[in-house]
């Protein structure tokens, strides 16, 4: 079945050691998403790829950074993770939809979840 | 800017009974609306959603949603509930252009039997 798989499901990492997330999906969709979801909070756009143009929430720390080598893979760098990065990072996709691309559903993986001690 | 609001954090309700899980939303252009589903541990779901056309949208599962412009609104509904769906549910509003969503806080349906 097509889907998104995100690796790994979970991670624990130490404070300011860094930390890489992947995800990939065989629907070839053209734009690719991460959120970043802590307890009991909404889902949280930190950015997303429109085929290979990044696009970066004005608000996103700088500590996060994304890569997309190809159409199904994308990564999610953290580069010194503190405390307050524990979360639970959902990668998604979604197709261009033409004119209308809010349209789309997106597809989320199962998420990756983070503990940072 | 879009914002959601949901205005419940958790709903309890015993199996059978019906449930209103309410949605409230603002942007200064038109929107999409969404309602996805999160069960415990993994990633979130399509539950429904509305685009244009029949203001009340219905899911496969029995739930559905009416956009109600004037209210902002796009509550979810179920006339009976079961045990498997307790769950987190997402409210969502997705810009046109860019299809970005923007979540609720999110509401936990807890069914007990």
């Amino acid at each position: 079945d097509a889907m998104v798989i995100q690796n790994p499901r979970y991670q624990v990492t130490q404070f300011g050691k860094p930390v890489t997330l992947s995800c990939s999906q065989t629907l070839n969709h053209n734009v690719m998403y991460w959120y970043q979801q802590k307890s009991s909070q909404a889902p949280k756009l930190l950015f997303h790829y429109y085929d290979k143009d990044f696009n970066n929430e004005a608000d996103t720390p700088d500590n996060f950074q994304s890569r997309r080598p190809n159409t199904s893979f994308c990564f999610l760098d953290i580069r010194s993770p503190g405390l307050g990065d524990a979360a639970m990072y959902l990668c998604a996709t979604g197709g261009r939809g033409g004119r209308t691309p809010g349209a789309n559903v997106l597809t989320f993986g199962a998420g990756s979840r983070l503990t940072v001690l | 800017a879009q914002s959601v609001t949901q205005l419940d954090s958790q709903v309890p309700v015993f199996e059978e009974a019906p449930v209103e899980l309410r949605c409230n939303y603002s942007s200064s252009v038109s929107v999409y609306l969404f309602w996805y589903v999160q069960y415990p541990n993994q990633g979130l779901q399509l539950l429904l959603k509305y685009l244009s056309g029949s203001t009340l949208v219905e899911s496969i599962n029995g739930f559905e949603a009416e956009f109600n412009k004037s209210q902002t609104s796009f509550h979810l509904r179920k006339p009976s509930v079961h045990i498997s769906d307790t769950a987190e549910y997402f409210c969502a509003v997705s810009d046109p252009s860019y299809g970005k969503l923007t979540f609720g806080q999110g509401t936990i349906l807890t069914v007990h039997p």
